[in-house]
């Protein structure tokens, strides 16, 4: 069955270090997004793709960045960890702009 | 201010049913969903209503939409304690697939 899958699930750095989360999708799907989770602001975009090659800051897209250099992968990199970005990050897919979006399981990270 | 608003918390008991409630103000969305998240799991696709119909039902779930007061309401009938979980308003900005959600709903079953 095609599915999106993250990795890791769970993951505790250090303030100042990079880290990078995956996102793999095997549905072959054009659009794919990153969100983060936090207590009171439910989810909220921080980067998203419609193809290769194609990336685009979301609302809360300071200290991250994407890559896209295939269809399956979207990567998610914390240029230098901090305590601000503790918090459960959310891997999405979708077919197109009006089809459903498929998540992931999601990755906690702890910053400390 | 957020786009999308929800209450934070709803508790009822086993058998009644639930009524979620949410507020958007974007009236150009086209698709409004609503998501269900249970502990440490990702999020659920539950059901959605495209932005030109006033409800749409599937099976215990019944949504309405109210474009006039851009409400949107999740009625779960015979709630039982599987459907206890967070449960998310999101509306799609236009055709781009970016989706804007509320704070989500805490749905507590009591037996």
């Amino acid at each position: 069955d095609a599915e999106i899958t993250q990795s890791p699930r769970h993951k505790i750095t250090e303030t100042g270090r990079q880290v990078t989360l995956a996102c793999h999708q095997t549905w072959n799907h054009n659009n794919m997004f990153w969100y983060r989770q936090d207590l009171g602001h439910g989810l909220r975009l921080i980067h998203y793709s419609y193809g290769v090659q194609d990336t685009n800051k979301g609302e809360v897209s300071d200290g991250y960045s994407v890559s896209r250099s295939n269809t399956e992968d979207l990567p998610l990199t914390l240029e230098s960890a901090a305590s601000s970005q503790t918090s459960v990050y959310f891997c999405a897919s979708s077919a197109d702009g009006n089809t459903e979006a498929f998540f992931g399981q999601g990755t906690r990270l702890t910053v400390v | 201010g957020e786009d999308v608003e929800q209450s934070l918390f709803l508790s009822v008991r086993e058998g009644d049913s639930s009524v979620i409630n949410c507020t958007y103000t974007d009236s150009s969305s086209t698709y409004l969903y609503w998501y269900k998240q249970e502990p440490g799991a990702g999020l659920q696709l539950l059901t959605y209503i495209f932005s030109n119909m006033d409800m749409k039902q599937d099976q215990r779930l019944t949504v309405l939409l109210n474009k006039k007061d851009k409400h949107l309401s999740l009625r779960i009938a015979d709630t039982q304690t599987g459907d206890s979980a967070i449960y998310f308003c999101a509306e799609s900005k236009g055709n781009t697939g970016k989706l804007i959600f509320g704070q989500g709903t805490t749905l507590q079953v009591k037996p």
